[in-house]
């Protein structure tokens, strides 16, 4: 079953603030975040592995509680930029990748 | 600089045509992997392999076969094209223990099937 995350879509001024939820039903090993601009490929943003190692952009924060099996993205000081679509990957083992459905981020001048 | 290149960026094809989609990578990385892109249900794996010659099924296999004769090479295969696999296919690759390490994604195939 696919992570769910919120919101689904969110619309920002620049230098304004976001946090992007995922949540999953299983217990997870990591959490992978990555960003899709449109007609492009994702780009990698950050890992968050169970035991609390984080391995990442440096201007990118995140925060993964195993216990909730929940993480969030937090994006500060937004710019035009980081427009895109965000997804987390979450795995439970050492290889299988699942995917959210993605948080449409749009940041206006 | 790091490559990951899938064979045609646009694809159009039949009803009932064998399709294969290529992807290439160039950092010796053992996982690769093959996902589907739609609207609103994000990106739904379709096979992975973790070693030459090996693959397991991810979470919409139907209708799709995978071959991994050469470590840089993942090729995906519709053995019968149909209207409801019109979507974006992405390949990725990771190294080492796949949830540990980023992945790597191509540019992407846009199929349509008509």
């Amino acid at each position: 079953q696919q992570p769910v995350q919120s919101p689904q879509a969110v619309i920002l001024r620049e230098g304004e603030d976001a946090v992007i939820n995922c949540s999953s039903s299983k217990a997870l090993y990591s959490v992978h975040w990555y960003r899709q601009k449109h007609g492009e490929a994702p780009v990698f943003l950050m890992i968050l592995l169970k035991g609390g190692e984080q391995k990442g952009h440096d201007k990118i924060s995140a925060s993964f509680n195993e216990k909730k099996q929940q993480s969030s993205l937090y994006l500060t000081a937004s710019q035009l930029s980081y427009s895109g679509t965000y997804f987390c990957g979450t795995t439970t083992g050492t290889y299988k990748y699942i995917f959210g459905t993605g948080t449409r981020l749009k940041v206006l001048a | 600089d790091v490559k990951v290149t899938q064979s045609s960026r646009y694809l159009v094809k039949r009803t009932g045509e064998k399709v294969f989609l290529e992807c290439v990578q160039d950092m010796d990385h053992e996982n690769m992997f093959w996902y589907r892109q739609d609207p609103g249900l994000g990106l739904r794996l379709i096979y992975f392999s973790y070693d030459v010659k090996m693959k397991e099924k991810g979470d919409i296999p139907e209708g799709y076969s995978v071959s991994r004769e050469k470590k840089e090479r993942f090729s995906l295969i519709l053995e019968s094209a149909s209207t409801n696999q019109t979507s974006m296919y992405l390949c990725a690759s990771t190294a080492g223990l796949a949830g540990y390490n980023e992945q790597f994604f191509g540019p992407g195939t846009r199929l349509t099937v008509l």
